[in-house]
């Protein structure tokens, strides 16, 4: 069965950085590109980047252009999401999830709470 | 930057039918946007409801129908049951970016 299986919540300190992973199983993982996507305490879903798992190529929202950084590893099918310069506005539960190129989103990661605080 | 647009509430009776709708401010919303539909209930991982405008998955519910109509897309809920009472998130790709839309509260009451 497919899983996302993501690393546990984190404390940072503002201006630090923090890397969530997200480790698949169940499927071809390069065949799937792999989103991340946040939500803030009591917020919506914000679109955060997309990485392609078969080249290696991300693109991300123009809010974390420069701050945000997606690798994957392809001999362990995990994805990585690090985002730095962070502040109280980064406090979120952040999510991985599964796409299917061409628009087919499907399952999601169970979320790991990164939390900002001095 | 794209703004994508839901209501932010609506209100259906049990049994009834209510239509949520996502809009773009590039334009129109086509199939080229692969609109999705996500449903959240309080505490839990978002759940993919629908994918590319109208695909459901295994999980879907049969009540739950994804379409275009004029220059949005569109969520039916159709015979709304009280678990259906959730946020429902709407996700294009229009202007070559992925971008959420803020969100519709349904209240089933």
């Amino acid at each position: 069965q497919v899983q996302l299986v993501q690393s546990g919540a984190e404390v940072k300190k503002p201006g630090a950085s923090v890397q969530v992973s997200c480790k698949t199983s169940g499927y071809t993982f390069t065949t799937y590109f792999i989103h991340w996507v946040r939500q803030a305490p009591g917020h919506g879903l914000e679109w955060m980047g997309i990485i392609n798992t078969d080249d290696g190529v991300t693109d991300s929202a123009h809010n974390f252009k420069g701050r945000l950084t997606m690798t994957r590893d392809t001999s362990t099918s995990t994805v990585y999401m690090e985002l730095n310069g962070l502040t109280s506005g980064d406090t979120a539960l952040y999510y991985c999830v599964r796409e299917k190129p061409g628009g087919g989103f499907d399952f999601w990661g169970h979320g790991t709470m990164v939390s900002v605080s001095s | 930057q794209t703004v994508v647009t839901q209501e932010p509430s609506l209100t259906v009776s049990p049994g009834g039918t209510v239509t949520l709708t996502c809009a773009s401010s590039t334009g129109a919303v086509t199939v080229g946007c692969l609109p999705n539909w996500f449903q959240q209930k309080p505490g839990q991982t978002p759940r993919t409801l629908i994918y590319s405008s109208y695909n459901k998955h295994s999980w879907t519910p049969a009540r739950f129908s994804g379409f275009l109509l004029g220059d949005k897309a569109m969520l039916t809920l159709s015979d709304v049951q009280p678990e259906d009472e959730a946020e429902y998130y709407c996700l294009l790709y229009c202007g070559r970016t992925w971008a959420f839309g803020g969100g519709t509260k349904l209240t089933v009451l």
